[in-house]
């Protein structure tokens, strides 16, 4: 998976309580993402950053924030977790954005009782 | 608005026959677009990109796409499928500096 790891891979958490989700990435590359896969929507964007205290909103960026304090570290945070951020959730990476190919970590699947 | 669609949730292709899983795109500007494949509990892997040039682009795991401006589309292609090839396949387009990815297709190869 290129590089990508992400921790946890696995959770199970209750309605209102903090989650943090870790991307770390050895390639030194610029650009990271946050994105959750649900079925019949897809891959939909979260956050994105472009750089260390760079980020910005992606298509689905409400009840989440993101930080960025290290060129190598991208962390997702769900403030106040519902039952509706229930999802697997893909860090990726890429050199450049828009048209350079994107590696994808290997997911962390998240449940929200 | 700028948008990639794959019209089918599901295809099922027999074992050494052609398969085609279908992309059509909506951008302004020229369109960059991609296919990635995701296997079971696995991240997404790129396959393939057109940014400019040969209409016929070739790609990882002997998978092609043509890109036909005419018809907004860019369909990912096998000559002859493997049931190795059964997973789930993801059309992308570039939008302002980022990707839009499509609902995804599952693909059944039937052996």
């Amino acid at each position: 998976d290129a590089g990508i790891t992400q921790s946890p891979r696995h959770k199970v958490t209750e309605t209102g309580t903090p989650v943090t989700l870790r991307c770390h990435q050895t390639e030194n590359h610029r650009y990271m993402y946050w994105y959750r896969q649900d079925p019949g929507h897809g891959l939909r964007l979260i956050h994105y950053s472009y750089g260390v205290k760079d980020t910005d909103k992606g298509e689905v960026s409400d009840g989440y924030s993101v930080s960025r304090s290290k060129t190598e570290d991208f962390l997702l945070t769900l403030e106040s977790a519902t039952s509706s951020q229930t999802s697997v959730y893909f860090c990726a990476i890429s050199v450049r954005s828009g048209q350079e190919t994107q590696y994808f970590g290997p997911g962390t699947r998240l449940l929200v009782l | 608005a700028q948008s990639v669609a794959q019209p089918e949730d599901q295809v099922n292709v027999a074992e050494g026959n052609p398969l085609t899983v279908k992309c059509t795109y909506s951008v302004s500007g020229n369109p960059y677009l991609f296919w990635y494949v995701q296997y079971p509990n696995r991240g997404l892997q790129f396959l393939l990109k057109y940014i400019t040039g040969d209409n016929l682009v070739k790609g990882s795991y002997g998978f092609e796409a043509e890109f036909n401006k005419s018809q907004t589309s860019f369909h990912l292609k096998k000559p002859s499928a493997l049931v190795s090839d059964s997973a789930l396949y993801f059309c992308a387009v570039r939008a302002d500096d980022k990707i839009i990815f499509g609902k995804g297709t599952r693909l059944h190869i039937l052996p």
